[in-house]
């Protein structure tokens, strides 16, 4: 029969614009979340974090965006590179408990960049 | 530069047969995690480790696949005896138990199960 493949969520944009990613979490007591690009054939690749104290987080051409109202986290990509293309996926995590320095990972969102 | 190193990064097998993947972990780091990522799936978590010891397994058919970590420098992931739906990447990830909590991913070891 006819395999099916995971569905990603594709955002496709012109180099130079800025992307939005967005990433709606599951679990509201999570004390922080963490973006990670994977390009094809590579392992994840940490991009920025951010604690649930916190509702904006910037980096280089990166800022993360956590609203924990409706339990949703963005990245945002300034004037994006074709080398940006790639899957990227948020993750969250709790810093106590049984769980404390595990991740749990969304399916991930595909970012094309056209030239 | 520190990295994650995996060994293989490919193996082709037949079914029935014995797999064993390795991971050095980043020095210092006393997480030590296996990802499963499959088209079907994406990103499953297998088991991890903390300071060695086997913290959380569920994730991992336990008839078949084993985890261990001998020493401090060296991660295992091993199926006997392995099957077509085993064909996947598998990575490993290391990181701090107590934060920051960012995992370093290795560059992961396809799995081709015939």
């Amino acid at each position: 029969g006819e395999s099916v493949g995971l569905h990603l969520p594709t955002l496709s944009v012109q180099e130079g614009d800025n992307s939005i990613i967005n990433c709606a979490y599951s679990n509201s007591a999570s004390d922080y979340f963490i973006w990670y690009k994977q390009e094809s054939g590579k392992g994840p690749q940490f991009i920025i974090d951010i604690r649930s104290n916190m509702d904006k987080r910037q980096g280089q051409r990166v800022t993360v965006l956590l609203n924990k109202t409706v339990k949703h986290l963005s990245l945002q990509i300034a004037a994006t590179q074709p080398g940006d293309s790639a899957v990227y996926f948020c993750a969250e995590g709790m810093n106590y408990g049984g769980s404390q320095g595990n991740l749990i990972f969304g399916k991930g969102t595909k970012l094309s960049v056209k030239p | 530069d520190a990295r994650v190193t995996q060994t293989p990064r490919h193996k082709v097998t037949e079914m029935g047969q014995e797999v064993t993947m390795r991971c050095q972990p980043i020095l210092g780091h006393n997480t030590v995690f296996w990802y499963r990522q499959t088209m079907m799936q994406g990103l499953e978590l297998l088991a991890y480790f903390r300071n060695r010891a086997p913290l959380d397994d569920s994730g991992m058919p336990k008839d078949r696949f084993s985890a261990e970590m001998p020493d401090a420098t060296l991660a295992t992931l091993k199926i006997q005896p392995s099957e077509p739906r085993d064909s996947a990447v598998y990575f490993c990830a290391s990181g701090y138990w107590d934060g920051p909590y960012e995992q370093y991913f290795g560059p992961g070891t396809r799995l081709t199960v015939t």
